[in-house]
């Protein structure tokens, strides 16, 4: 049951270019989203968040988009940068919980 | 700046024994989590903590799972007979309480290796 889902699990980006990774989620219930980044051997590191109330929040060079009727949302970095490259998980909450897709990993190559 | 810590960063262990991760979470939180992530598999919730009470629980934490906040500033994962399948990261989280919505601030993690 992927309430979840990041379709891509890998992308390679040119740095300087846009990294646009996406997200989508099935339970309609679910009123904020995440993005987390994860080095190996690290925990998840939080990036960005945005309530269902929004399409859009900014912060830097991270931008998420969400589109509620289609049940997707995408984190765009811009400029991507090397030490951008890690795996980014997609994070939706529901209750008192988080329900984390599978990551997609991003290569950002100088 | 104030962040969750988790021990020991690797425990090594032998199939049937019990272990006891630690975290110590950010002080002016009031929810706890625990969360696991099986090596190659997506980060999985285990359970959510508020007021000395579990809040939400997942299939995966079953009865040989338990938590406790023994003091004011820790926050214990205990698995009571370990099975190889237990074997994964296990990180901690914890988040403010309040009317916004908050993000979850993680561990480090702790990697549990059962034999």
């Amino acid at each position: 049951d992927q309430q979840v889902k990041q379709n891509s699990p890998s992308l390679s980006v040119q740095e300087g270019r846009i990294s646009i990774l996406n997200c989508d989620y099935t339970n309609s219930m679910f009123d904020y989203f995440l993005w987390y980044k994860k080095y190996p051997a690290e925990g998840p590191t939080f990036l960005i968040s945005i309530s269902s109330i929004k399409d859009k929040n900014e912060d830097g060079r991270f931008t998420v988009f969400l589109n509620k009727s289609a049940k997707h949302l995408s984190l765009h970095i811009v400029p991507s940068q090397p030490g951008d490259s890690a795996v980014y998980f997609c994070a939706a909450r529901g209750g008192q919980n988080f329900v984390f897709g599978p990551g997609t990993r991003l290569s950002v190559l100088p | 700046e104030p962040e969750v810590t988790q021990t020991p960063s690797h425990q090594v262990t032998q199939m049937g024994q019990e272990v006891i991760l630690r975290c110590v979470p950010i002080s002016n939180h009031l929810y706890f989590y625990w969360y696991r992530q099986i090596l190659g598999q997506k980060v999985e919730f285990l359970v959510s903590f508020y007021n000395n009470e579990i809040s939400e629980k997942s299939e995966i934490f079953d009865d040989q799972f338990s938590v406790e906040r023994p003091d004011g500033s820790n926050f214990t994962l205990k698995i009571r007979s370990t099975k190889l399948e237990d074997s994964a990261m296990y990180f901690c989280a914890s988040s403010e309480q309040g009317l916004l919505n908050t993000e979850a601030f993680f561990g480090q993690g702790t990697r549990l290796t059962v034999v």
